[in-house]
């Protein structure tokens, strides 16, 4: 299994360009999340999927769109990218099981926006 | 809604010594509790878990401790070797929703 995917692993955009990042994962986890990693910080959820065809505001939501259109992708796209979204872009996956609530990341996308 | 501390942000330890972090949580019925490790340039992993029915639970060298009444649980490493150096997040979740409240993270260093 390859776990979770993500692609591209690195990306350099400028200001009012746009973007979508790709998540993929082969543990048919129902649960699906886009966080973002700023220097010295914490992680920040960004959207959640609780579901095919669901999607969630998490607790930084401006300026990015999500879309689960496929269990076992989870893309998040940046419309018009300012710098203030450079940042390492995490996705991670989880059973929808009681009691395990287990995250499984990705390997990362180190975003910049010049 | 839940709110996690994490302290200290940075904790330095001889090797060999011993490691505590803590947390605190707002939300009185958060039930589960993780700890993630985070390796320089790599993606977190968990590492140690706990549900609000236990109050303890080690796995070799490494323990986590819940305390219900004062919302607040710790991750404790003994022995603490080279490759421990790392940042740690600690957690909190809900049975009613998945998504699990961070805290900002505690960079272990350990000193040769």
């Amino acid at each position: 299994n390859a776990g979770v995917t993500q692609t591209p692993k690195f990306r350099v955009l400028k200001t009012g360009q746009s973007m979508t990042l790709l998540c993929a994962q082969d543990m048919n986890h129902e649960y699906m999340y886009w966080y973002r990693q700023d220097p010295g910080m914490g992680l920040r959820l960004i959207h959640y999927s609780v579901g095919e065809g669901t999607t969630a505001k998490g607790e930084v939501p401006d300026g990015y769109n999500v879309s689960r259109l496929k269990k076992q992708n989870f893309l998040l796209g940046l419309e018009s990218a300012a710098p203030s979204q450079t940042s390492v872009y995490f996705c991670a996956s989880s059973y929808s099981v009681a009691g395990s609530y287990e995250q499984y990341f990705g390997p990362g996308t180190r975003l910049t926006v010049t | 809604g839940e709110n996690v501390e994490q302290h200290p942000s940075t904790l330095s330890v001889q090797e060999g010594d011993s490691a505590v972090i803590k947390c605190t949580y707002s939300d009185s019925a958060s039930n589960y509790f993780p700890w993630y490790k985070q390796e320089l340039g790599k993606r977190p992993q968990l590492i140690i878990d706990i549900r609000s029915n236990v109050g303890e639970k080690k796995d070799q060298r490494i323990a986590v401790t819940l305390n219900k009444t004062a919302k607040h649980f710790s991750l404790h490493i003994t022995e603490t070797q080279p490759e421990d150096s790392a940042v740690y997040f600690c957690a909190a979740a809900l049975d009613s929703n998945y998504q699990l409240i961070w805290g900002a993270g505690t960079k272990l260093i350990i000193k040769p």
